[in-house]
């Protein structure tokens, strides 16, 4: 069984400001990790995923972020957000079937 | 462009009556998963397909709902009879078995009166 804990609930931060929001993952088999960013009243878009190689990664929208096994974690960072980056995002774990567990949250609010 | 298609966007509707939700996934994927969102559970998976046959149905009520794909182009997620702990969001997903990423749909908002 695999289980996503997002350490923060909501984050504010003004723009031009970097922002991280923290994951926790757990599992008892290798995973595949994603983040995804849901936009009010839409979908959720994928920003980046990890499903092996190099542990940093590189996603949409400048956004990136880090695999440590050992910590088992996988921030997402982004060294200046925007106005536009207000929106949720969800951190996921899949086994190698693609069924994801998702954490449940965090809010971002960017303001001026 | 490719996307996943769901429909109906909204749906109202009183308890007790049945709701149909339909999810065309993207041409050539064969899975397709469904998603229940809510304020208190967050996301939850509720069945997922491939090939059009249902792999885990688990995270399903099954004295109510039932999830079917009658062909590869149309997945549905019927409850019957609704309840109004069935208002959430539900999202369609589909991938393939090569590219390990789900691409969602525009979601469902389901209200039960």
């Amino acid at each position: 069984a695999q289980s996503v804990t997002q350490l923060d609930s909501q984050v504010p931060v003004f723009e031009e400001a970097p922002v991280e929001l923290r994951c926790n993952y757990s599992s008892s088999v290798s995973v595949y990790l994603f983040w995804y960013v849901q936009y009010p009243n839409q979908g959720l878009q994928l920003l980046l995923k990890y499903l092996s190689g190099s542990t940093l990664v590189k996603g949409i929208n400048g956004f990136e972020a880090e695999f440590n096994k050992s910590q088992t974690s996988f921030h997402l960072r982004k060294p200046s957000v925007h106005i536009s980056d207000t929106a949720e995002y969800f951190c996921a774990v899949s086994d190698y079937d693609y069924k994801l567990s998702f954490g449940a949250g965090t809010t971002v609010t960017v303001r001026a | 462009d490719a996307r996943v298609t769901q429909t109906p966007r909204h749906k109202v509707t009183e308890m007790g009556q049945e709701v149909t939700m339909r999810c065309q996934p993207i041409l050539g994927h064969n899975t397709v998963f469904w998603y229940r969102q809510t304020m208190m559970q967050g996301l939850e998976l509720l069945a997922y397909f491939r090939n059009r046959a249902p792999l885990d149905d688990s995270g399903m009520p099954k004295d109510r709902f039932s999830a079917e794909m009658p062909d590869a182009t149309l997945a549905t997620l019927k409850i019957q009879p609704s309840e109004p702990r069935d208002s959430a969001v539900y999202f369609c997903a589909s991938g393939t078995d090569r590219n390990t990423e789900a691409f969602f749909g525009q979601g469902t908002r389901l209200t039960v009166v």
